[in-house]
């Protein structure tokens, strides 16, 4: 049974840089599906930051907030990260890991970490 | 960008009542990628629909979807306990994710 576990740091200063990784375990990485970023803000719904595919050949980002996030993948420690910098109050969130399947073509989020709060502040 | 706009923001209902969904897109969308999910507070979201109408592994069958073009709907049939939570619906277009802002269904 595949599983995500999201790490890092719970706190991050104005103008820093968040970091985040996401352990997947009981599958590889690589060999097939796409992996995703996903965030909760208090109060808030559901954001879809970003994907990248299983090769890290190919990467997505939400356009409201591409000048700011680089998602990458390690196959070697089975893992995805994301980065997302000049962080503000405003990216205080749950942070999520999802993996991307395709079911019968049919793409959707079929397993999720249980998620990291992050919150910005000095 | 997709925008998906879900109505009502919130139901109220009781248990063993129907509750109904809505998913609206602002332009037409493929159906096969359109997803619901359900969120309960302190927990990772769960899918629950994909492709607009396929239940997804351990789903019980008193959830359907169905929808096409601009339209869809979440429905169930009987609410148990259980199923009082936020439903979010996900779509797929031009290699961009968009989630609607959700519908709380709360018990009256």
């Amino acid at each position: 049974q595949v599983q995500l576990q999201e790490s890092g740091p719970g706190l991050v200063k104005p103008s820093g840089t968040l970091s985040l990784t996401c352990a997947v375990s009981g599958a590889s990485i690589s060999r097939s599906d796409w992996w995703n970023w996903v965030r909760q803000s208090p109060g808030k719904g559901l954001e879809w930051i970003g994907e990248i595919e299983h090769n890290g050949a190919t990467i997505y980002y939400n356009p409201s907030l591409k000048s700011r996030v680089h998602i990458s993948i390690d196959t070697s420690k089975n893992q995805l990260s994301l980065n997302l910098n000049s962080v503000t109050a405003a990216d205080t969130a749950v942070y999520y890991c999802a993996r991307d399947r395709a079911h019968s073509g049919r793409w959707a989020f079929d397993n999720w970490g249980q998620g990291t709060p992050v919150t910005v502040s000095s | 960008e997709i925008v998906l706009t879900q109505s009502p923001g919130t139901l109220s209902l009781s248990p063993g009542e129907r509750a109904t969904l809505s998913c609206r897109a602002s332009q037409g969308i493929s159906g096969s990628q359109l997803a619901w999910y359900q969120k309960k507070p302190g927990q990772a979201p769960r899918l629950f629909i994909y492709g607009a109408s396929n239940r997804a592994t351990g789903i019980p069958d008193r959830f359907s979807g169905i929808g096409s073009g601009t339209d869809f709907t979440l429905t169930i049939s009987r609410l148990e306990p259980e199923d009082f939570a936020v439903y979010y619906c996900q779509q797929y277009n031009s290699s961009v994710w968009t989630f609607g802002q959700g519908t709380t269904v709360e018990i009256k």
